[in-house]
Protein backbone atom coordinates (compact mmCIF):
# COMPACT_ATOMS: atom_id res chain seq x y z
CA UNK A 1 0.00 0.00 0.00
CA UNK A 2 1.79 2.99 -1.02
CA UNK A 3 1.12 6.20 1.54
CA UNK A 4 1.89 9.34 2.10
CA UNK A 5 2.09 10.54 5.73
CA UNK A 6 1.40 14.18 7.09
CA UNK A 7 0.85 15.41 10.41
CA UNK A 8 -2.72 16.96 10.37
CA UNK A 9 -1.92 19.81 12.60
CA UNK A 10 -3.12 22.62 13.25
CA UNK A 11 0.16 24.37 13.20
CA UNK A 12 -0.34 27.43 14.62
CA UNK A 13 2.20 30.29 13.49
CA UNK A 14 2.54 34.13 14.19
CA UNK A 15 2.32 35.90 11.28
CA UNK A 16 5.58 37.00 9.44
CA UNK A 17 7.17 33.60 11.03
CA UNK A 18 8.23 30.26 8.96
CA UNK A 19 5.89 27.87 8.91
CA UNK A 20 7.49 24.31 8.10
CA UNK A 21 5.10 21.45 6.51
CA UNK A 22 6.51 18.06 6.72
CA UNK A 23 5.74 14.91 4.13
CA UNK A 24 7.30 11.23 4.20
CA UNK A 25 6.24 8.64 1.54
CA UNK A 26 6.68 4.84 1.09
CA UNK A 27 7.15 4.08 -2.22
CA UNK A 28 10.79 4.55 -3.09
CA UNK A 29 10.03 4.68 -6.94
CA UNK A 30 8.04 7.91 -6.33
CA UNK A 31 9.58 10.71 -9.14
CA UNK A 32 7.38 13.73 -8.52
CA UNK A 33 6.25 15.78 -5.47
CA UNK A 34 3.41 18.38 -5.36
CA UNK A 35 2.07 20.60 -2.73
CA UNK A 36 -1.76 21.56 -2.73
CA UNK A 37 -3.43 24.57 -0.90
CA UNK A 38 -6.69 23.75 0.27
CA UNK A 39 -8.92 26.11 1.69
CA UNK A 40 -11.86 25.24 3.76
CA UNK A 41 -14.46 24.23 1.39
CA UNK A 42 -12.69 24.65 -1.97
CA UNK A 43 -10.95 22.96 -4.13
CA UNK A 44 -7.20 21.90 -4.16
CA UNK A 45 -5.49 24.23 -5.47
CA UNK A 46 -1.67 23.60 -7.13
CA UNK A 47 1.51 26.03 -5.53
CA UNK A 48 4.55 23.87 -5.92
CA UNK A 49 5.94 20.74 -7.58
CA UNK A 50 9.59 19.40 -7.29
CA UNK A 51 11.27 16.51 -8.76
CA UNK A 52 15.21 16.67 -8.25
CA UNK A 53 16.52 16.18 -4.62
CA UNK A 54 17.23 19.82 -2.69
CA UNK A 55 15.60 23.00 -2.77
CA UNK A 56 12.56 24.47 -5.24
CA UNK A 57 11.65 28.22 -4.23
CA UNK A 58 8.99 30.20 -5.65
CA UNK A 59 8.46 33.24 -4.14
CA UNK A 60 7.71 32.61 -0.46
CA UNK A 61 7.51 28.95 -0.88
CA UNK A 62 10.39 26.47 -0.76
CA UNK A 63 9.99 22.88 -0.98
CA UNK A 64 12.65 20.82 -0.22
CA UNK A 65 12.92 17.13 -1.40
CA UNK A 66 15.15 14.03 0.37
CA UNK A 67 14.38 11.08 -1.74
CA UNK A 68 17.08 9.07 0.22
CA UNK A 69 14.96 9.40 3.69
CA UNK A 70 11.76 9.82 1.66
CA UNK A 71 10.83 13.11 2.85
CA UNK A 72 9.12 16.29 1.64
CA UNK A 73 8.64 19.47 3.23
CA UNK A 74 7.34 22.94 2.54
CA UNK A 75 9.14 26.16 3.82
CA UNK A 76 6.07 29.28 3.89
CA UNK A 77 8.34 32.57 4.82
CA UNK A 78 6.87 35.78 6.59
CA UNK A 79 3.43 33.68 6.79
CA UNK A 80 0.20 35.89 6.43
CA UNK A 81 -3.40 35.12 8.03
CA UNK A 82 -4.39 34.53 4.00
CA UNK A 83 -1.93 31.62 3.94
CA UNK A 84 -4.12 30.09 6.95
CA UNK A 85 -5.38 26.51 4.80
CA UNK A 86 -4.99 22.48 4.97
CA UNK A 87 -1.33 22.17 3.23
CA UNK A 88 -1.73 18.90 0.81
CA UNK A 89 1.49 16.90 -0.17
CA UNK A 90 0.80 14.54 -3.19
CA UNK A 91 3.20 11.80 -4.23
CA UNK A 92 3.46 10.60 -8.00
CA UNK A 93 4.15 7.42 -8.85
CA UNK A 94 1.74 5.53 -11.39
CA UNK A 95 -0.70 7.79 -10.01
CA UNK A 96 -0.87 10.82 -7.50
CA UNK A 97 -1.20 9.54 -4.10
CA UNK A 98 -2.36 12.37 -1.69
CA UNK A 99 -1.73 12.86 2.22
CA UNK A 100 -4.45 13.37 4.64
CA UNK A 101 -3.35 17.21 4.74
CA UNK A 102 -1.78 19.52 7.24
CA UNK A 103 -3.78 22.09 8.78
CA UNK A 104 -1.87 25.78 8.91
CA UNK A 105 -2.97 28.73 11.19
CA UNK A 106 -1.09 31.89 10.73
CA UNK A 107 -2.74 34.01 13.47
CA UNK A 108 -1.91 38.04 13.63
CA UNK B 1 -6.64 31.77 -17.10
CA UNK B 2 -7.82 28.22 -18.31
CA UNK B 3 -10.02 26.29 -15.59
CA UNK B 4 -11.79 22.94 -14.78
CA UNK B 5 -15.45 23.69 -14.65
CA UNK B 6 -17.72 21.34 -12.46
CA UNK B 7 -21.40 21.17 -12.45
CA UNK B 8 -23.53 21.43 -10.13
CA UNK B 9 -21.77 23.20 -7.20
CA UNK B 10 -23.71 21.76 -4.49
CA UNK B 11 -25.99 18.82 -4.79
CA UNK B 12 -28.34 17.56 -1.56
CA UNK B 13 -30.17 14.27 -2.63
CA UNK B 14 -32.03 11.49 -0.68
CA UNK B 15 -30.50 8.60 -0.18
CA UNK B 16 -31.12 5.72 -3.25
CA UNK B 17 -31.80 8.50 -5.71
CA UNK B 18 -29.57 9.02 -8.42
CA UNK B 19 -27.61 11.85 -8.90
CA UNK B 20 -25.05 13.19 -11.41
CA UNK B 21 -22.09 14.92 -11.63
CA UNK B 22 -20.26 17.02 -14.66
CA UNK B 23 -16.87 17.92 -15.43
CA UNK B 24 -15.27 20.36 -18.45
CA UNK B 25 -11.71 19.90 -18.25
CA UNK B 26 -9.47 22.58 -18.93
CA UNK B 27 -9.24 22.98 -23.31
CA UNK B 28 -6.42 20.59 -24.83
CA UNK B 29 -6.01 18.53 -21.82
CA UNK B 30 -6.09 14.28 -22.97
CA UNK B 31 -6.47 13.06 -19.46
CA UNK B 32 -9.46 13.80 -16.98
CA UNK B 33 -9.97 12.48 -13.10
CA UNK B 34 -12.57 11.80 -11.05
CA UNK B 35 -11.51 12.27 -7.43
CA UNK B 36 -13.40 11.85 -4.21
CA UNK B 37 -12.66 13.75 -0.92
CA UNK B 38 -13.94 12.45 2.41
CA UNK B 39 -14.34 15.21 5.22
CA UNK B 40 -10.73 15.44 6.66
CA UNK B 41 -9.10 13.11 4.32
CA UNK B 42 -7.01 13.66 1.17
CA UNK B 43 -8.73 13.08 -2.29
CA UNK B 44 -8.67 9.32 -3.53
CA UNK B 45 -8.82 8.23 -7.20
CA UNK B 46 -11.69 6.82 -8.51
CA UNK B 47 -11.40 6.92 -12.21
CA UNK B 48 -8.85 8.48 -14.86
CA UNK B 49 -9.90 8.56 -18.91
CA UNK B 50 -6.81 9.08 -21.19
CA UNK B 51 -8.95 10.58 -24.49
CA UNK B 52 -11.95 8.26 -23.92
CA UNK B 53 -10.85 5.37 -22.66
CA UNK B 54 -10.58 4.46 -18.84
CA UNK B 55 -7.16 3.81 -18.12
CA UNK B 56 -7.60 3.33 -14.32
CA UNK B 57 -11.08 2.35 -12.33
CA UNK B 58 -9.75 -0.24 -9.96
CA UNK B 59 -11.29 2.47 -6.84
CA UNK B 60 -14.02 3.05 -8.74
CA UNK B 61 -17.36 1.47 -7.19
CA UNK B 62 -18.51 0.01 -10.23
CA UNK B 63 -21.94 -1.69 -8.72
CA UNK B 64 -22.76 1.95 -7.98
CA UNK B 65 -20.75 4.56 -9.96
CA UNK B 66 -20.13 4.95 -13.79
CA UNK B 67 -17.97 7.58 -15.32
CA UNK B 68 -17.94 8.51 -18.85
CA UNK B 69 -16.13 11.07 -21.05
CA UNK B 70 -17.80 9.96 -24.82
CA UNK B 71 -15.84 12.19 -27.05
CA UNK B 72 -12.83 12.65 -25.21
CA UNK B 73 -13.74 16.45 -23.54
CA UNK B 74 -15.88 16.31 -20.99
CA UNK B 75 -16.97 13.61 -18.58
CA UNK B 76 -20.20 12.67 -16.52
CA UNK B 77 -19.99 10.92 -13.24
CA UNK B 78 -23.23 9.23 -11.88
CA UNK B 79 -23.85 7.32 -8.49
CA UNK B 80 -26.90 5.18 -8.79
CA UNK B 81 -27.95 4.60 -5.41
CA UNK B 82 -26.77 7.20 -3.89
CA UNK B 83 -25.78 5.86 -0.17
CA UNK B 84 -25.62 8.04 3.09
CA UNK B 85 -21.58 6.85 2.82
CA UNK B 86 -21.45 8.50 -0.41
CA UNK B 87 -21.94 12.21 0.87
CA UNK B 88 -18.27 13.75 0.16
CA UNK B 89 -16.67 16.30 -2.29
CA UNK B 90 -16.58 15.40 -5.79
CA UNK B 91 -13.32 16.71 -7.77
CA UNK B 92 -12.50 17.13 -11.02
CA UNK B 93 -8.88 17.00 -12.57
CA UNK B 94 -6.94 17.62 -15.49
CA UNK B 95 -3.48 17.65 -16.78
CA UNK B 96 -2.16 17.44 -20.28
CA UNK B 97 -1.00 14.65 -22.50
CA UNK B 98 2.79 15.66 -21.74
CA UNK B 99 2.70 15.96 -18.05
CA UNK B 100 -0.27 13.65 -16.50
CA UNK B 101 1.56 14.36 -13.44
CA UNK B 102 0.90 17.93 -13.03
CA UNK B 103 -2.76 17.89 -12.18
CA UNK B 104 -5.20 21.39 -11.53
CA UNK B 105 -8.45 20.51 -9.98
CA UNK B 106 -11.88 22.07 -10.61
CA UNK B 107 -14.33 23.31 -7.84
CA UNK B 108 -15.53 20.72 -7.01
CA UNK B 109 -19.52 18.96 -6.30
CA UNK B 110 -20.21 18.94 -2.65
CA UNK B 111 -22.80 16.39 -2.14
CA UNK B 112 -24.75 15.64 0.48
CA UNK B 113 -27.34 12.43 0.77
CA UNK B 114 -29.82 12.53 3.33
Amino acid sequence: QKEVEQNSGPLSVPEGAIASLNCTYSDRGSQSFFWYRQYSGKSPELIMFIYSNGDKEDGRFTAQLNKASQYVSLLIRDSQPSDSATYLCAVYTDKLIFGTGTRLQVFP
Amino acid sequence: EAEVAQSPRYKITEKSQAVAFWCDPISGHATLYWYRQILGQGPELLVQFQDESVVDDSQLPKDRFSAERLKGVDSTLKIQPAELGDSAMYLCASSSRGDQETQYFGPGTRLLVL
